[in-house]
């Protein structure tokens, strides 16, 4: 069983509908939470990050974490065609020190927002 | 500014040849990865360095071989290529600031098909 597991769906939804991607995971030393995006035939870029349980917003972007779960979110709201990409989440043990930012990713999910 | 630059973008090898993925970053970042993706995988880890003259063994190292002789340059070798390694390969690279990791930055990709 993999550390971090995510469905890789693919997803397609209305533009202007609100999405939302979900990874659970096993490890319970994962502190550093992050979703990555990444368009077609391109490096995944960092979209949001947080260290603990809790929400944390930006924009039309939502992260959302439940440790006690082990269970993250990511929400898109008025979702747009650019939003079409594949989302990945990603996880590191330790927020410094002796991870060097060592990064444990789910399987990625597929997005597409159409008109 | 460039960021993280691999190359080559695109590679064919016949199983048994060896060749070296060359990542460059220009944002003197300590760390580097060398990352490689799969559908319904994600990314894993295969190497990693935290230094200039450093290197670590990630999640799936067997096959692969790395280098980090200078700071800004991070190889990846095949010494003898595989149909199974036939991937994405991504280099990527991050620092810490005051203990605290940060964001890893992704080059655009390398795709490796070994015949």
């Amino acid at each position: 069983q993999k550390e971090v597991e995510q469905d890789p769906g693919p997803l397609s939804v209305p533009e202007g509908a609100i999405v939302s991607l979900n990874c659970t995971y096993s490890n319970s030393a994962f502190q550093y939470f992050m979703w990555y995006r990444q368009y077609s035939r391109k490096g995944p870029e960092l979209l949001m990050y947080t260290y603990s349980s809790g929400n944390k917003e930006d924009g039309r972007f939502t992260a959302q974490v439940d440790k006690s779960s082990k269970y993250i979110s990511l929400f898109i709201r008025d979702s747009q065609p650019s939003d079409s990409a594949t989302y990945l989440c990603a996880m590191s043990t330790n927020a410094g020190g002796t991870s060097y930012g060592k990064l444990t990713f789910g399987q990625g999910t597929i997005l597409t927002v159409h008109p | 500014n460039a960021g993280v630059t691999q190359t080559p973008k695109f590679r064919v090898l016949k199983t048994g040849q060896s060749m070296t993925l060359l990542c460059a970053q220009d944002m003197n970042h300590e760390y580097m990865y060398w990352y490689r993706q799969d559908p319904g995988m994600g990314l894993r880890l295969i190497h990693y360095s935290v230094g200039e003259g450093t290197t670590a063994k990630g999640e799936v190292p067997d096959g692969y071989n790395v280098s980090r002789l200078k700071k800004q340059n991070f190889l990846l070798g095949l010494e003898s290529a595989a149909p199974s390694q036939t991937s994405v390969y991504f280099c990527a690279s991050s620092y810490s600031i005051e203990g605290l990791n940060t964001e890893a930055f992704f080059g655009q990709g390398t795709r490796l098909t070994v015949v």
